[in-house]
């Protein structure tokens, strides 16, 4: 059972803003980065924010992440077909003294 | 351009000890900071992380799977390889290696991906 909690499923209609919650505690988004990866189907994850609310090479301005205490959020503005997509949020956890992945977060376009 | 590959079995019987490899190019493991480690995705579930190994040769291990793994590196063939004991039917999954930054915390590039079956 992951300790980083996220709301299993999430839609939107093309055009749209969309967020997707990340509920941790004080041992992982605390004190910790939050990294969020997006897994298209039948492929491997793919890293789409880093360091809260970093975007890595590549990735569009309409990704955007967010933290605030031991929770944190990824936003998705000007939803496309393209997006639908599973969403992992992850953070290092210090009492585990490793990495935690979020439960996971499925993102239908409707 | 970073590139890992995994491979080993796609399919074990329960009981039988499990090992993948995973070669990569790119970037060196004796780099200071750099890491590569597993993690998992049974079908249709979540990633679990399960093993790091960094430039030093620091190891960490999920504590739920600790007494089953062990993950090494042979810096010369550009490989990391990962073993998991007692393999059950739970154990079914895609296992993917990935670089580990140390300091960012974070998996960067993402191999592609081996399906391990756990069936007698």
């Amino acid at each position: 059972q992951s300790v980083l909690t996220q709301p299993p499923s999430a839609s939107g209609t093309p055009g749209q803003r969309v967020t997707i919650s990340c509920s941790g505690s004080s041992s992982n988004i605390g004190i910790n980065n939050v990294n969020w990866y997006q897994q298209l189907p039948g492929t491997a994850p793919k890293l789409l924010i880093h360091s809260d609310n970093q975007r890595p090479s590549g990735v569009p301005d309409r990704f955007s992440g967010s933290k605030s205490g031991t929770s944190a959020s990824l936003a998705i503005s000007g939803l496309q077909s393209e997006d639908e997509a599973d969403y992992y949020c992850a953070a290092w956890d210090d009492s585990l003294k490793g990495p935690l992945f979020g439960g996971g977060t499925k993102l239908t376009v409707l | 351009q970073i590139a890992l590959k995994e491979s080993g079995p796609t399919l074990v019987k329960p009981t039988q000890t499990l090992t993948l490899t995973c070669t990569f190019s790119g970037f060196s493991l004796s780099t200071t900071a750099v890491g590569v480690g597993w993690i998992r995705q049974p079908p249709g579930k979540a990633l679990e992380w399960l093993a790091l190994i960094y430039w030093d040769d620091d190891k960490r291990y999920s504590p739920s799977l600790k007494s089953r793994l062990t993950i090494t590196k042979d810096t010369s063939k550009n490989q990391v390889v990962l073993i998991m004991t007692n393999m059950d039917p739970v154990d079914t999954a895609t296992y993917y290696c990935a670089t580990h930054l140390e300091w960012f915390r974070l998996f960067e590039s993402w191999g592609q991906g081996t399906l391990v079956t756990v069936s007698s």
